[in-house]
């Protein structure tokens, strides 16, 4: 089936040191979407990509960074975590024609 | 900037009984779509159901369906004959169309009772 992966599905890591999540999809969908969920809240838009084309969310710190080496993989890389980066982290991809979003599993990322 | 509220923080049902999710939304855009996501226990995200602003007619997906008032910003969701696995959170999204993202509800808490 056709789909939306992220790996891992659990990561700690620690204060300040650099993590590299992972986002891939067999749908080649056009557009990738990271999204932050914090416990009980709404997902929140970090940034996503059009094809190549990277659009950052306004309010999303320098911290995070991402990569979107072809259509099929997309990357979320946290520079230096902290405490207070530790949330689940939603993967979802888009096809230009609906622009309907397909949600990965997610990552729930645990900052020690 | 859109907003979009759900004042509902959670919800319960008897099973098998009908069960209205309640959200409203803010916008200065006249063409947009809007969302139900249902979230479960295992935190993937589910599209639920999707409405064009555009369209008059109510969208339905077997036991989902809708209630857009445009003018009133209003975009409810119905679950009909509830079931043990509707159990979930449930977010009201927006969007302005083309690649922009989601703008998410804090979401609802549907409870279903056996």
């Amino acid at each position: 089936d056709a789909m939306v992966i992220q790996n891992p599905r659990y990561q700690v890591t620690q204060f300040g040191k650099p993590v590299t999540l992972s986002c891939s999809q067999t749908l080649n969908h056009n557009v990738m979407y990271w999204y932050q969920q914090k416990s009980s809240q709404a997902p929140k838009l970090l940034f996503h990509y059009y094809d190549k084309d990277f659009n950052n969310e306004a309010d999303t710190p320098d911290n995070f960074q991402s990569r979107r080496p072809n259509t099929s993989f997309c990357f979320l890389d946290i520079r230096s975590p902290g405490l207070g980066d530790a949330a689940m982290y939603l993967c979802a991809t888009a096809e230009k024609s609906t622009y309907e979003q397909y949600f990965g599993p997610g990552t729930r990322l645990t900052v020690t | 900037a859109q907003t979009v509220t759900q004042s509902q923080p959670e919800m319960s049902v008897q099973e098998a009984e009908t069960v209205t999710l309640s959200c409203t939304y803010d916008t200065s855009e006249s063409d947009y779509y809007l969302f139900w996501y249902k979230q479960p226990p295992s935190r993937q995200m589910i599209l639920v159901i999707r409405q064009e602003a555009y369209k008059q007619q109510n969208a339905t997906e077997n036991r989902f369906s809708v209630n857009f008032q445009k003018a009133a910003k209003s975009f409810s969701l119905k679950i009909s004959d509830s079931q043990l696995g509707d159990a979930a959170m449930y977010f009201c999204a927006y969007s302005g169309g083309g690649a922009d993202g989601l703008t998410f509800g804090k979401g609802t808490h549907l409870i279903i009772q056996p």
